[in-house]
């Protein structure tokens, strides 16, 4: 879910887990959608991205799920791991070529 | 190496003062942009750049500058009319999207801007 004023949404999960983090988002027009991960102090890193014409896409350890029924995104992390831990924000691009919208982020805290 | 420097990684400004904070990139993308972010906060994009010597208001440009000069460089000027700029500043390149095509930001490392 979204956060409201200056709390973030939080995960916490134990090492070896799975985590799902989630996302609503808000233009049906978008077709573009990124994950990107930040830790703390640092620019926001590339995760992984999918298109409205896919439902689903794998890579490392990380699946991002599409549910445009709902405007839903998921990213699912398997076995997460203490360097897991960061923030997560979804980002769409509303339709447009050049700009993205960010969300306001979950905090995953994995616990060794 | 390819990326996005910026500098300084620190930096403290009086009330009152300009300044600017620097973003270079040698992906050779088309597009830039700066965006703000505030503790707990997603990011609000400033302004962006399409292409040299061109560049768009985003969604809280009031009280920024920028200038686009040249291809790798996107500098942003924090102008004293800006009421509250302490924060984290964000700078991102991007391949220039066409006829459908789609790429991600790549960013930089940031500069934490400090108003004493």
């Amino acid at each position: 879910g979204e956060s409201v004023g200056l709390h973030l949404p939080t995960l916490s999960v134990q090492e070896g887990d799975n985590s799902i983090i989630n996302c609503a988002y808000s233009n049906s027009a978008s077709d573009y959608f990124i994950w990107y991960k930040q830790e703390s102090g640092k620019g926001p890193q590339f995760i992984i991205d999918i298109r409205s014409n896919m439902d689903k896409r794998q890579g490392q350890r990380v699946t991002v799920l599409l549910n445009k029924t709902v405007k839903h995104l998921s990213l699912q992390i398997a076995a997460t791991q203490p360097g897991d831990s960061a923030v997560y924000f979804c980002a769409e691009d509303g339709g447009s070529n050049y700009k993205l919208t960010f969300g306001k982020g979950t905090l995953l805290t994995v616990n060794p | 190496d390819g990326g996005i420097t910026q500098s300084p990684k620190y930096l403290f400004r009086k009330e009152g003062q300009n300044v600017t904070l620097s973003c270079e990139q040698n992906l050779n993308h088309d597009a830039m942009y700066w965006y703000r972010q505030d503790p707990g906060q997603g990011l609000r994009l400033i302004y962006y750049s399409q292409i040299v010597n061109d560049f768009q208001k985003g969604d809280i440009a009031e009280g920024y500058s920028v200038s686009r000069e040249k291809k790798e460089s996107f500098p942003l000027t924090v102008t004293s009319a800006q009421k509250n700029p302490t924060a984290f500043y964000l700078c991102a390149s991007s391949r220039r999207s066409g006829g459908g095509g789609k790429g991600e930001q790549f960013f930089g490392p940031g500069t934490r801007l400090t108003v004493l």
